[in-house]
């Protein structure tokens, strides 16, 4: 089945910077890859998603890319601020949805302001 | 309003009282799902339904049983539950091909 790795566990970063989360996967048949926000306390938000036919998603200060060959994908948040500090979980699936996820680790994510 | 509800929220029992946590969405979505949570390890899928009637393991499905006789419900049990169930669990549903829409966890601790 498919493995997810997610580094690293802990970030922290001074508000105004970028923060970067990596996933690798080990199903080369997975083709869809959310991307959760969980803050304390309160239940699992997609913030962004993609799928296996682009390699980059954008959406204001959150991006994420994919690297199908290297399976790797990566989530990107620009000039960060205080309330993007949470945990943050990557997914990855083989059939084309949202089902059937396996999730990452996590990571906690901290923005100092 | 679109939700998925989880109840209880919080539970304190003790080891072998059998237990039942209930989750319900109103959205008609035809896949549901049960995750436990516990700290480094993420979500763990722990049964998945795709439509009434029709349900499957995830990976972590030892210990606990499901049943999905409505669309709109998707009870997870435990028959007898023990101490390494203790965890923050969470329920999921979706329409087939679309992002998954949490509920809000029921935290179990099992003495």
């Amino acid at each position: 089945g498919e493995n997810v790795e997610q580094h690293p566990s802990t970030l922290s970063v001074q508000e105004g910077d970028s923060a970067v989360i990596k996933c690798t996967y080990s199903d080369s048949a997975s083709n869809y890859f959310p991307w959760y926000k969980q803050e304390l306390g309160k239940r699992p938000q997609l913030i962004i998603d993609i799928r296996s036919n682009v390699g980059e998603k954008k959406d204001q200060r959150i991006a994420v890319t994919l690297n199908k060959t290297a399976k790797h994908f990566s989530l990107h948040i620009t000039e960060t601020q205080p309330e993007d500090s949470a945990v943050y979980f990557c997914a990855a699936t083989p059939n084309n949805a949202g089902n059937m996820l396996t999730f990452g680790g996590g990571t906690r994510l901290m923005v100092k302001p | 309003e679109a939700q998925v509800t989880q109840n209880p929220r919080y539970l304190i029992t003790v080891t072998g009282k059998k237990l039942t946590v209930t989750c319900s969405q109103n959205m008609n979505h035809e896949y549901m799902s049960w995750y436990r949570q516990d700290p480094g390890l993420g979500l763990r899928q722990i049964y998945y339904s795709m439509n009434v009637e029709v349900t499957d393991k995830g990976d972590v499905p030892e210990g606990y049983k499901v049943s999905r006789k409505e669309k709109r419900n998707f009870p997870l049990i435990l028959e007898s539950p023990s101490p390494n169930q203790t965890s923050l669990y969470f329920c999921a549903s979706s329409l087939n091909n679309q992002p998954q829409h949490f509920g809000d966890g029921t935290r179990l601790s099992i003495l």
